[in-house]
């Protein structure tokens, strides 16, 4: 199974900020890395697929970069509802599998 | 684009055994990937496999393998998944998803499904 590694697990951060999430896969998976949005008591929703591709209706402040196996997600100039757990997820093959998760607390 | 809503909360008792539905809205059911996920509480996420609802296809994570069973009515445009010999450690939340472009992405989810097993 690939293992995707993200860090930090939380992060403290404000309003108007910048910050930066890292997830390392265990083997190189092509394009093949998507980051998603979850707020608590809700479902995930898709953000960033394909490394670097914003899904529609996604603010431009997101973005996702990277290759091989390290790959980040940046969130500029931060917002409120921004703040959430935001997980990683590869699709080169099964089992599919998610980071661990970042909480971006204020 | 595609609404998908599940089935509400389950309590189960140890052994026993759950089903989850997942009805999609929109016309493009027969042609999609299902995929069922699930979150323990406060825990990360985890990809349980998928169903193709065309041709019944699955395939599942090999963890799963031999207590889990993911099937889909055309008809009425809703996958199932049913999940037998659950322990206390099934207790999660299951989503269903879209995996788009042949499984490469998953968007929409359903809003999840609670299961609680306890004795």
């Amino acid at each position: 199974d690939i293992q995707l590694t993200q860090s930090p697990s939380s992060l403290a951060a404000f309003v108007g900020g910048r910050v930066t999430i890292s997830c390392r896969t265990s083997q190189t998976i092509s394009t093949f890395l998507n980051w998603y949005q979850q707020h608590p008591g809700k479902a995930p929703k898709l953000l960033i697929f394909g490394v670097s591709r914003l899904r529609s209706g996604v603010p431009s402040r997101f973005s996702g970069g990277g290759s091989g196996t390290e790959f980040t997600l940046t969130i500029s100039n931060l917002q409120p509802e921004d703040f959430a757990t935001y997980f990683c997820q590869q699709t080169f093959n099964t089992p599919l599998t998610f980071g661990g998760g970042t909480k971006v607390e204020s | 684009q595609v609404l998908l809503v599940q089935s509400g909360a389950e309590v189960k008792k140890p052994g026993a055994s759950v089903r989850v539905s997942c009805k999609a809205s929109g016309n493009n059911f027969i042609t999609s990937e299902i995929n069922w996920v699930r979150q323990a509480p406060g825990q990360g996420l985890e990809w349980l496999g998928l169903v193709l609802p065309m041709t019944g296809n699955t395939d599942y994570a090999q963890k799963f393998q031999g207590r889990v069973l993911m099937t889909t009515n055309t008809s009425i445009t809703t996958a199932y998944l049913e999940l037998t010999r659950l322990t206390s450690d099934d207790t999660a939340v299951y989503y269903c998803a879209i995996g788009e472009a042949r499984g490469q992405w998953f968007d929409p989810w359903g809003q999840g499904s609670p299961v609680t097993v306890s004795s």
